[in-house]
């Protein structure tokens, strides 16, 4: 059984630069979520996929956060502009979910993208 | 606010001791709840949920979790610990209402057991 994956596990960059992560979820998995972990912090959510449409967006994620999940799989996390504040671990999760309000699926982790911006 | 918290930041237990890492959450209606392990460069790895039913929740690697309605925690607790189950604790909570699937972490205990 794969889990998740997440590519690159480490990435730096200078302030003002565009980044990208890519994360591929279980097999099977028709949720996706992105949080992003800052050091000493719990995840924060980011935001959440069913199949390919994003169904929730947290308040972190500003205008220059924009993810994607094209085809119901992998799903992708684009920040333009980076800033150092941006700094952090960007970690992606999925699950298998049932319809309905109260599904109980658990999700699965990914290793992480670990973001520095210089 | 919805919101979990984990009072401790660091646990120390000895070898062969028991071990309790405490979680109480502030949601409304009947949450979800879960704990999640984290060893260094690795992500979060699932150890247990509770959804409903009996109040003990048995989970991976020996760890088990107990839900107090009344007192709004979530206690996870193992009865003799191990040196390798020193790693990053994290409780999280699914709330029922208002964006329902999303996780909300408490920041997490470090559990050190010593030898």
């Amino acid at each position: 059984d794969t889990g998740v994956s997440q590519n690159p596990r480490h990435k730096i960059t200078k302030r003002g630069q565009n980044v990208t992560f890519r994360c591929d979820p279980i097999s099977e998995h028709n949720r996706l979520y992105w949080y992003r972990q800052t050091l000493g912090q719990g995840p924060e959510f980011l935001t959440y996929f069913q199949n390919e449409a994003q169904l929730e967006k947290s308040r972190l994620l500003s205008d220059r956060f924009s993810a994607e999940r094209p085809k119901g799989s992998f799903s992708t996390l684009e920040i333009q502009r980076t800033e150092q504040g941006d700094s952090a671990m960007y970690l992606c999760a999925s699950s298998k979910g049932t319809s309905g309000r109260y599904s109980t699926d658990t999700q699965y982790f990914g290793p992480g993208t670990r973001l520095t911006v210089l | 606010a919805q919101s979990v918290a984990q009072p401790e930041d660091q646990v120390n237990v000895a070898e062969g001791n028991p071990l309790t890492v405490k979680c109480t959450y502030s949601v409304s209606g009947n949450p979800y709840l879960f704990w999640y392990v984290q060893y260094p460069n690795r992500g979060l790895q699932f150890l247990l949920k509770y959804i409903t039913g009996d109040n003990l929740v048995k989970g991976s690697y020996g760890f088990e979790a107990e839900f107090n309605k009344s007192q709004t925690s979530f206690h996870l607790k193992k009865p003799s610990a191990l040196v390798s189950d020193s790693a990053l604790y994290f409780c999280a909570v699914r709330p029922d209402s208002g964006g329902y699937n999303k996780l909300i972490f408490g920041a997490g205990t470090r559990l050190a057991v010593h030898p």
